[in-house]
């Protein structure tokens, strides 16, 4: 099985800062990668799929990049309804597989 | 607007088996673009796939799983179901539904979740 793994686990932020998520695959799966953000009590939803792609209706300021086995998801300028749990996800192989999540909260 | 919903007890028994079943409206299952998933979520902690099956009735089971998971699909009422055999309290979570695009296998329709707790 694919491990994924996350960095950092949970992180604080302000309103309108740069958010950077990284995400590392034990190893290497093309551009399967898959974002989603999670918030309590909530099903997941997706924000990139393949690596990079922007899912329809997700806001602009949510961009994703990497191959191979380490990606990134980048939040430009953080807002109020972004705090939340984030997973990346990959589809190269089954099981697909989750990163065990990354906590944004509120400085 | 694509919606699943899933139904089913909000309880079982340790060593019984756990059935789930989620109703797909706004779209066919039948389709060819998708698959069809279950992921589980225990409280506080991350995701887990636990299946998948495609319109053909082709199925794939994570393989931590394997041995008690069959996911079936019912073309006729536009659901597809889940069971989990010999349950304990490690399964219990909260279990989702969700379509699966294709072409990259992204899940890219949740339902909204249904808590089952496995208790006597």
């Amino acid at each position: 099985d694919i491990q994924m793994t996350q960095s950092p686990s949970s992180l604080s932020a302000s309103v309108g800062d740069r958010v950077t998520i990284t995400c590392r695959a034990s190893q290497s799966i093309s551009k399967y990668l898959n974002w989603y953000q999670q918030k309590p009590g909530k099903a997941p939803k997706v924000l990139i799929y393949a690596a990079s792609n922007l899912q329809s209706g997700v806001p602009s300021r949510f961009s994703g990049s990497g191959s191979g086995t380490d990606f990134t998801l980048t939040i430009s300028s953080l807002q109020p309804e972004d705090f939340a749990t984030y997973y990346c996800q990959q589809s190269y192989s089954r099981p697909f597989t989750f990163g065990p999540g990354t906590k944004v909260d509120i400085k | 607007q694509l919606q699943l919903q899933e139904s089913g007890p909000g309880l079982v028994k340790p060593s019984e088996t756990l059935s789930l079943t989620c109703t797909v409206s706004g779209g066919s299952i039948s389709s060819s673009s998708y698959y069809w998933g279950w992921i589980r979520q225990p409280p506080g902690k991350g995701l887990e796939w636990i299946g998948s099956i495609y319109y053909s009735g082709s199925t794939y089971y994570n393989t931590s799983l394997k041995s008690r998971v069959t996911i079936s699909l019912d073309t006729s009422k536009n659901q597809f179901s889940l069971k989990l055999s010999s349950v304990t309290a490690a399964d219990t979570a909260v279990f989702y539904c969700a379509r699966i695009f294709g072409d990259t296998y992204y899940f890219d329709y949740w339902g909204q979740g249904i808590l089952v707790t496995v208790s006597s």
